[in-house]
This record gives C-alpha cells, structure tokens and sequence, in this order.
C-alpha cells in the first residue's frame, strides 16, 4: 500500500532558526513523483516542489532546501532562517499512479509556527 | 492571469440537503481534480476529470458526483449530506491528465454540515 507519513504534527520556531519537516513515504511503484506543498491559513495549497524517483539530487531555492534519500524513503523538506511568513501547514505527497486512478496520496500535514 | 476559481467560498447547509460546488480552472489547464480536505488532515482524491472524462476516483460514495464541462469548468454534487461532509473542498487544476505534474489550488469551498 502506498502511504506518507509526516511524524511532525506541530512544530513551533523563533524566526531566523532552521527547521527541518520530516516525511517518510511507502510505496511498491519504481517509478514515482514526491512532492511538498505549503498551505498557508487562507486554505490554498502551494507548490513547492516535485522530485521524482530517479532523480535524488538534493535541491536548494533560497531559504527552502530537500533532501531526497530512496534508502531510507525519505523526502525531508528544510527551511534556513525561518521567517514569520513560513508559518503555514505544509503537505509532502506521493503519486499513484495504479491503473487509472491518478491522484496524489498525501500526509497529514505539519503545522509550522514561526514566532517573532 | 486568473488562477484557479471556485465558488462558494463557504455555505452552510442542513443535513439531508443537497450541494453544488463549482470551479474554473486555469486557462489552457484541460484536467480538474477535486479534493475534500477535514480540519486537522491532508486532502483526500475525490475525482479526476481531464477532457470532460472521468479519470480517476477516489472512495467515496455515490452521494458524490462531478463533471466537467466543455470549457472545462467542473462541478462536484454532494447529495443527502451528512454531518461528517462538512469540510474543506479544493479543486486543483493541471495542464495534462497526469499526476505527475504540478497542480493549481483554488482557496477552497468550506462546506459545514448542520
């Protein structure tokens, strides 16, 4: 069965420390897209980023960095220097991609808090 | 460019009744999904829709339904509601059928239950 899983419920920083989101994924697919998507309190949800199987390049964009380790099965999401502006849930999800029911599998979120 | 529009933003209804939520995606995107997301938890599949047909659904029951038009606007019907359907309703949007891309959120629909 495919599932992800985001131990992190809550996590609450002082703004300017790094945080790091944990997300642990299953799957029996060789072929496969994790993604990370940030929900801020107005409800939409927000791409970050997509990697997908074959790729386990670490990727940095400014503050926010991923670390992607098919060994582990891990997709791990940190953001340098927080800022109050990072504070938001945040979403890693999974493909599926069984027969033709297409969607993503998701975690259950981690709630970023960053104080001032 | 608009992004991805869906309305009512919040509605209220009482148990037994009937809605429907509708949604606009981004100009030139052909796939809608749609996805129910309860305080507290990830959003969960509802439905597929890429060229106006159905290409995946999630497990829900009967009571839900979708289409999607010939400009490729989408409704999602939920019938006989119950208390446990009140929740966020997002729809995303995707130029392509697959799941392997980026999608485009609308803010939602916020949907309670009396």
């Amino acid at each position: 069965a495919q599932k992800v899983t985001q131990a992190q419920t809550e996590i609450s920083v002082v703004e300017k420390e790094d945080v790091t989101l944990d997300c642990v994924y299953e799957t029996r697919d060789t072929t496969y897209y994790l993604f990370w998507y940030k929900q801020p309190p107005s409800g939409e949800l927000v791409f970050l980023i997509r990697r997908n199987s074959f790729d386990e390049q670490n990727e940095i964009s400014g503050r926010y960095s991923w670390n992607f380790q098919k060994s582990t099965s891990s997709f791990n999401f940190t953001i340098t220097a927080s800022q109050v502006v990072d504070s938001a849930v945040y979403f890693c999800a999974l493909s599926n991609n069984a027969g033709n029911n297409r969607k993503l599998i998701w975690g259950l979120g981690t709630s970023l808090a960053v104080n001032p | 460019d608009a992004g991805v529009t869906q309305s009512p933003t919040h509605l209220i209804k009482t148990r037994g009744q009937q809605v429907t939520l509708r949604c606009s995606p981004i100009s030139g995107h052909k796939s809608v999904s749609w996805y129910q997301q309860v305080l507290g938890q990830g959003p969960q599949f509802i439905f597929q829709y890429y060229e106006k047909e159905e290409r995946g659904r999630g497990n829900f029951p009967d009571r839900f339904s979708a289409r999607q038009f010939p400009n490729y606007s989408s409704e999602l019907n939920v019938n006989a509601l119950l208390l446990g359907d009140s929740a966020l309703y997002l729809c995303a949007s995707s130029k392509t059928g697959t799941n392997t891309g980026e999608l485009f959120f609308g803010e939602g629909s916020r949907l309670t239950v009396l």
